[in-house]
């Protein structure tokens, strides 16, 4: 079976450009997470969906970020203008909720922002 | 809030020696806890999970946790460490029967000595 699948794997770009990162989730999975990963913070959880509808999206860090899912196969994380901060490993996370919170994650999106 | 404390950013074990790491959680409610592993440049994969049913939990790989509620820990053991056991380690905690986000600690790196 399919695991997580995202990209692109590596990005690199120039601050002020726009970044958008994909997600695909498990098939039959109905719970959606953006994570960020760095060395200073660890992983930081942005934003979650259930059945598409974002739920909690306090971690998301500024208005520059922004998450959407148009369907249950799908989600997009965009940066817009991005920064050198914004430089970490970003991972999506599927899970069928309710089934004890395990997740499934994909390999990860390295951003690099010059 | 939940939250977990990894104590010690960096474990170092020679081959074949005890691997221990440690956890510690917070939870207002019987917690869900989980371990990670994540290789170099991948994704965090599945250790093992506890759900309120045993509370020494096996895992893949030869680790094991044990959950202890009047030490609110679930510290990582295996026997014998492997070369291939050298990776990043996450601890995981989520309330509300798994139905929450995990929250995760921030990482042990465990490093084989040959």
């Amino acid at each position: 079976d399919a695991g997580v699948i995202q990209s692109p794997r590596h990005e690199v770009t120039e601050m002020g450009q726009e970044v958008t990162l994909r997600c695909k989730p498990i098939s039959g999975h109905n719970s959606l997470f953006w994570y960020r990963q760095t060395m200073m913070r660890g992983l930081e959880l942005l934003i979650y969906f259930n059945n598409n509808v974002p739920i909690d999206d306090s971690g998301m860090p500024e208005d520059r970020f922004s998450a959407k899912m148009p369907n249950a196969s799908f989600s997009t994380l965009k940066i817009q203008p991005s920064e050198p901060r914004d430089s970490a490993v970003y991972f999506c996370a599927s899970s069928t909720r309710g089934r004890g919170g395990e997740l499934f994650f994909g390999e990860g999106s390295r951003l690099t922002v010059l | 809030a939940q939250s977990v404390t990894q104590l010690g950013s960096h474990v170092s074990v020679s081959e074949g020696a005890l691997v221990l790491l440690r956890c510690n959680y917070s939870s207002s409610v019987p917690p869900y806890l989980f371990w990670y592993v994540q290789y170099p440049n991948q994704g965090l994969q599945l250790l093992l999970k506890y759900t309120s049913a045993a509370t020494l939990v096996k895992g893949i790989n030869g680790f094991e946790a044990e959950f202890k509620k009047s030490e609110t820990s679930f510290h990582l053991t295996k026997p014998s460490a492997h070369m291939s056991d050298a990776a990043e380690y996450f601890c995981a905690v989520s309330e509300n029967s798994g139905n929450t986000p995990l929250v995760f600690g921030k990482g042990t790196r465990l490093s084989v000595i040959a």
